[in-house]
């Protein structure tokens, strides 16, 4: 069956960096792009970009670049979303989703938590 | 940037009651229109795709309509466990793929 597994959940001060992982499984990895999607405390969706799993090539939404880098490592299945110079307002709940041309975000992973707090 | 308006925010209604929520795009998206549900604590699901496509599994009492500007989402009879948070999303438009704000469903 799908499975979009995600790293655990991560306290970190302003300033550093975060790595989420998002691992994939039960679907051939590189026929799906890989989406990311934030939601802060109590806020709602807002989706943050993209990732072609076939040519790596990363497509951030307005408000998400710069500090925002998606990445792959296809060997493992696995979509990662890198977060630097983190500032309190990261903190939030990150989200993978998968999504195909025919359908975007049939199957998620089960969100992680960053906390950004001194 | 394509905006999606959402409403109502939040929405009261009784076990059995027919409920519709409404989301309005600031242009034509065609029919590119997802409806999700999301429980406390849960990553969204999806319920409908290309506005009026029932996913596999999801329950015939959720339903989508429209095209172009105007999307309707309706649960035809409510239940108990339909009480979650429903998002609207856009997919016209890379690389924005704008949510709704939102509709907080409560049972009366």
């Amino acid at each position: 069956q799908v499975q979009l597994v995600q790293s655990g959940s991560e306290l970190k001060k302003p300033g550093a960096s975060v790595k989420v992982s998002c691992k994939a499984s039960g679907y051939t990895f590189t026929s799906y792009a890989m989406n990311w999607v934030r939601q802060a405390p109590g806020q709602g969706l807002e989706w943050m970009g993209w990732i072609n799993t076939n040519t790596g090539n990363p497509t951030y939404a307005q408000g998400f670049t710069g500090r925002f880098v998606f990445s792959l490592d296809t060997s493992v299945s696995t979509a990662y979303l890198q977060i630097s110079s983190l500032k309190a307002e990261d903190t939030a709940v990150y989200y993978c989703a998968r999504s195909t041309v025919t359908k975007r975000g049939d199957y998620w992973g089960q969100g992680t938590l960053v906390t950004v707090s001194s | 940037d394509i905006q999606m308006t959402q409403s109502p925010s939040s929405l009261s209604a009784s076990v059995g009651d027919r409920v519709t929520i409404t989301c309005q795009a600031s242009q034509d998206i065609s029919n590119y229109l997802n409806w999700y549900q999301q429980k406390p604590g849960k990553a969204p699901k999806l319920l409908i795709y290309d506005a009026s496509n029932l996913e596999t599994g999801v329950p015939s009492r959720f339903s989508g309509s429209g095209s172009g500007t105007d999307f309707t989402f309706t649960i035809s009879s409510l239940q108990p466990e339909d009480i979650a948070t429903y998002y609207c999303q856009q997919y016209d438009n890379l690389p924005q793929y704008t949510f709704g704000q939102g509709t907080k469903l409560e049972i009366k």
